[in-house]
């Protein structure tokens, strides 16, 4: 069985500052996908950034990035420059065989003006 | 473009009534689908998958089920909803897994209060 850890139940950050979301995970499997999702109050689930375990640059996709650490099991994301519209709940998911995903408790982000 | 639809977008039932929530996908074949639920402040729990027709997996075993009776349509059921049946529903779907990692695309999810 797949176990996401997100520790920060929430963070905030100043305007145009970066912020750093922490996730670890554990898995059993050899070769898993890595993903984020942002989930504004609305309640729709937007994709933001994915990283392949045999990956071995961190991925990045506009202001976010993710910092993979794999001997840590370690997947954590920064948003750089911090923007209001940031403001929302961001889920740590690990994807396994037949596409599923185990997804964390999340992390609700504010962003300050 | 694939479009992924579900409805209704929020329902309000009392307990031990029925429950049909529907899912449907436009733009693909053969997509793999899945049902989650998430609880108010936490993260996604997934209940079935499919990868056909007919071919459901449940991960969690409950007094819900699943059914797939068409290629894109993915319908979550209930004979008699229970209080900790409240939740948001929210359907996904892969193109056909190929071992290959991709983003799952989310619907817009139904908020389901069990009254």
């Amino acid at each position: 069985a797949q176990k996401i850890t997100q520790t920060q139940p929430g963070m905030f950050v100043q305007e145009k500052e970066a912020v750093t979301l922490d996730c670890t995970y554990d898995t059993s499997d050899p070769s898993y996908g890595l993903f984020w999702y942002k989930q504004p109050s609305s309640g729709e689930m937007i994709f933001l950034i994915y990283q392949g375990s045999y990956d071995q640059q961190n991925a990045t996709e506009g202001r976010y990035s993710l910092n993979f650490q794999k001997a840590r099991k370690s997947a954590n994301l920064v948003i750089s420059a911090s923007q209001l519209g940031d403001s929302a709940m961001y889920f740590c998911a690990v994807g396994t065989n037949a596409g599923k995903s185990t997804f964390g408790d999340g992390t609700t982000l504010t962003v300050k003006p | 473009s694939q479009t992924i639809h579900q409805w209704p977008a929020t329902l309000v039932q009392p307990v031990g009534s029925p429950l049909s929530l529907e899912c449907t996908v436009e733009g693909t074949s053969n997509p793999n689908l899945y049902w989650y639920r998430q609880a108010a402040g936490r993260g996604l729990q997934l209940l079935f998958y499919s990868v056909g027709i007919g071919q459901i997996s449940s991960e969690v075993p409950q007094n819900l089920s699943a059914s797939r009776p068409q290629d894109r349509q993915f319908i979550l059921s209930s004979k008699k909803l229970l209080l900790s049946d409240s939740g948001f529903y929210l359907c996904a779907w892969i193109p056909q897994w190929t071992g290959v990692w991709e983003t799952q695309y989310f619907g817009p999810g139904t908020r389901l209060l069990v009254l």
